[in-house]
């Protein structure tokens, strides 16, 4: 089967920097993606890795291992808005592409 | 330019009734998914899209689920004989290109939230 695990909640202070893990069983591996989702709001994409190493984009990064099935997402100079819920999902390719979304983690900022 | 639009945003609907929930993708986009997404949870595939064919509906839970896209554009999936299990979030997503010719993202809208009574 297919099945992505994700910290389910996770709690860090303002200005500081946190990083999600994201662990993934699947077959047929076409690429990983990150979104941000607000409580209430729909996702948005945050980064996307398909090759090993660290992908670069401002205060966030991504970086996945295919041979450990194992990303992250660092997020540095924390901001009170950077409080929401994170998905990892994982693209996969086995006669049709699919995308599998972790059930996400919820980030808490702090004063 | 406008993004992912879903509508209505919030339907109520008694057991038993039959629903149809919208979506119009951003203009030119190739691939539109529907995905339902549990409180707390991410959002489960459903089925998807090229255009007006449909690729993959292996996520759709039973026959009472149906979705099409007559036209390559907006979409409609379908709940028949509506069941208190089904309520939840639906929503729609789409991208650029089809998935497999490059890291085109999903784009979400901001879902129909139904309420089976």
């Amino acid at each position: 089967g297919q099945n992505i695990d994700q910290p389910t909640e996770m709690t860090a202070t303002e200005g500081a920097i946190v990083q999600i893990n994201c662990t993934y069983q699947t077959s047929g591996f076409n690429g990983l993606f990150w979104y941000q989702q607000h409580a209430g709001e729909a996702p948005t994409f945050l980064s996307y890795n398909v090759l090993d190493g660290l992908e670069e984009k401002g205060r966030f990064s991504s970086f996945l291992s295919r041979s450990k099935g194992y990303s992250y997402l660092l997020l540095k100079e924390l901001q009170m808005k950077d409080s929401a819920s994170y998905l990892c999902a994982v693209r996969v390719f086995s006669g049709t592409y699919k995308y599998i979304f972790g059930t996400g983690t919820r980030l808490k900022v702090l004063a | 330019g406008a993004g992912v639009s879903q509508s209505p945003r919030y339907k109520v609907t008694k057991r038993g009734q039959d629903v149809a929930l919208r979506c119009d993708p951003i203009s030119g986009h190739v691939s539109l998914y529907w995905y339902r997404q549990a409180l707390g949870q991410g959002p489960e595939f459903l089925t998807y899209f090229n255009y007006e064919a449909q690729q993959d509906k292996s996520g759709l839970p039973n026959d009472r689920f149906s979705a099409e896209r007559p036209e390559g554009s907006i979409s409609t999936l379908t709940i028949q004989r509506t069941e208190q299990r089904d309520s939840a979030m639906y929503r729609c997503a789409s991208s650029l290109l089809a998935p497999g010719t490059g890291h085109s993202p999903l784009h979400f809208g901001n879902g129909t939230r139904l309420t089976v009574t």
